[in-house]
């Protein structure tokens, strides 16, 4: 169990739908990442937020949107949504202090149908 | 733009069978390459952290190594409850340390048959 928990475990919904995932990082950890893995791309780096603010983004759409609050939670709002959004999200946290590595929470798997 | 490819793509290995896999990459000022291991439908799992050419780290039945080009992933006698996908990822960003992410390979998904 790396301390990282992810909300819900699994979603189902319909194209067009907009759906919010949530993550609560490890005690202490002021950073969050998300990902987004797919069969055919592998683990890809959406975006990251440090202590509340957005501090680098990668291969997020324009429809997926995220916040970090200031109890550290952090959420992914993804909207408008396609068949080719389906995928396991992940949410990893970091202390990012006398380390840089990346713990990751279970994951929420999202089927758009 | 930072790449990473790992090979094989899969293997297959005896229990017992010792072999090594490899991560190359491509990218500006490396800040710290990663070895995760996934089990199917899990998150990934931290296994070791290297920053520079010549670092090694040891877990077990794995040990990894770091030269300025790529790193490998040597296991030494494995049982069958170390097949698993094992991620390479690199870090790169700022040297604050505030503001990075890690780009990963596509895996190699390992099978340890008894």
């Amino acid at each position: 169990d790396s301390g990282v928990t992810q909300t819900p475990k699994h979603l189902i919904t319909a194209t067009g739908q907009r759906v919010t995932l949530r993550c609560s990082p490890r005690s202490g950890d002021l950073s969050v990442y998300w990902y987004q893995q797919s069969l055919d791309q592998g683990l890809q780096f959406l975006i990251q937020y440090y202590n509340g603010e957005e501090r680098a983004k990668g291969n997020i759409l324009e429809r997926f949107s995220a916040q970090q609050f200031p109890d550290l939670h952090s959420e992914l709002n993804l909207s408008s949504l396609e068949l080719g959004d389906s995928a396991l999200y992940f949410c990893a946290s970091s202390p990012l202090t006398t380390s840089y590595e990346q713990y990751f929470g279970p994951g929420t798997r999202l089927t758009v149908t | 733009e930072d790449q990473v490819t790992q090979s094989p793509e899969a293997l297959r290995l005896q229990e017992g069978e010792s072999s090594s896999l490899n991560c190359s990459y491509t990218v500006s000022g490396l800040r710290g390459l990663f070895w995760y291991r996934q089990d199917p439908g899990k998150g990934p799992e931290f296994l070791f952290t290297l920053y520079s050419a010549g670092e090694e780290k040891e877990k077990e039945r794995l040990k990894a190594t770091l030269t300025k080009k790529e790193s490998f992933l040597h296991i030494t006698a494995p049982k069958p409850e170390d097949s698993a996908t094992y991620l390479c990822a690199v870090r790169t960003g700022n040297s604050g340390g505030s503001n990075y992410k890690l780009t990963f390979g596509k895996g190699t998904l390992l099978t340890v048959n008894p």
